[in-house]
């Protein structure tokens, strides 16, 4: 049973357009989301979260919007680069859990020149 | 650089053999965590430690165990392998056992023949 899904395996973008991932859950006891980037040969890379008390949070180029009425969360990279090439995963976290990330399968974004 | 580092980077072995795979997290991060990643699959959770105690379980299976030493470094063994444990494993590292922001290791690619 997926908690934490990313119904979109690929995604492909042409440079400085906006990519959109999106993520959607099932658990409503999660509450804190992250997104994590990975590139081949590499560990995931952590690039930005949301705490479930808010619906919006922005750093740089990357924005993640949380609507907990509809379970769903994305990522908005404007404008993509080539270098944002990769795979990105969501992830989420049990309040008051400890540490552990419950991840999506991730959706391999192509930023094209 | 996340500075967790993994070994072996690759790992080819036969069925019903046995491997440890190591890890060494940041440095001043107590808590580590392992992660599985099977082919077209998100990172599954299978165990934590933090300073050396277990402080969470995931899909674990029985024939794999891991430890935290005094030094921090953790090690993740398998044993009785089957084909359908080849995978990624990757390791990640936090400051305390709560942490939401974890650092990924790059990972160790097993493939059991």
């Amino acid at each position: 049973d997926q908690q934490v899904k990313q119904n979109s395996p690929s995604l492909s973008v042409q440079e400085g357009r906006i990519s959109i991932l999106n993520c959607d859950y099932t658990n409503s006891m999660f509450d804190y989301f992250l997104w994590y980037k990975k590139y081949p040969a590499e560990g995931p890379t952590f690039l930005i979260s949301i705490s479930s008390i808010k619906d919006k949070n922005e750093d740089g180029r990357f924005t993640v919007f949380l609507n907990k009425s509809a379970k769903h969360l994305s990522l908005h990279i404007v404008p993509s680069q080539p270098g944002d090439s990769a795979v990105y995963f969501c992830a989420a976290k049990i309040g008051g859990s400890q540490g552990n990330l419950i991840f999506g399968k991730g959706t391999k974004l192509s930023v094209k020149p | 650089d996340s500075g967790v580092t993994q070994t072996p980077k690759h790992l080819i072995t036969a069925t019903g053999q046995r491997v440890t795979l190591r890890c060494s997290p940041r440095s001043g991060d107590l808590s580590v965590y392992w992660y599985q990643q099977s082919l077209d699959q998100g990172l599954q959770f299978l165990i934590q430690y933090y300073n050396g105690e277990e402080r969470a379980k995931g899909n674990i299976l029985e024939r794999f165990s891991a430890q935290q030493f005094p030094d921090l470094h953790s090690e993740l063994n398998l044993s009785s392998l089957e084909l359908g444990d080849s995978a990624l494993y990757f390791c990640a590292s936090s400051v305390d056992g709560f942490s939401y922001e974890q650092y990924f290791g790059p990972g160790t690619r097993l493939t059991v023949t």
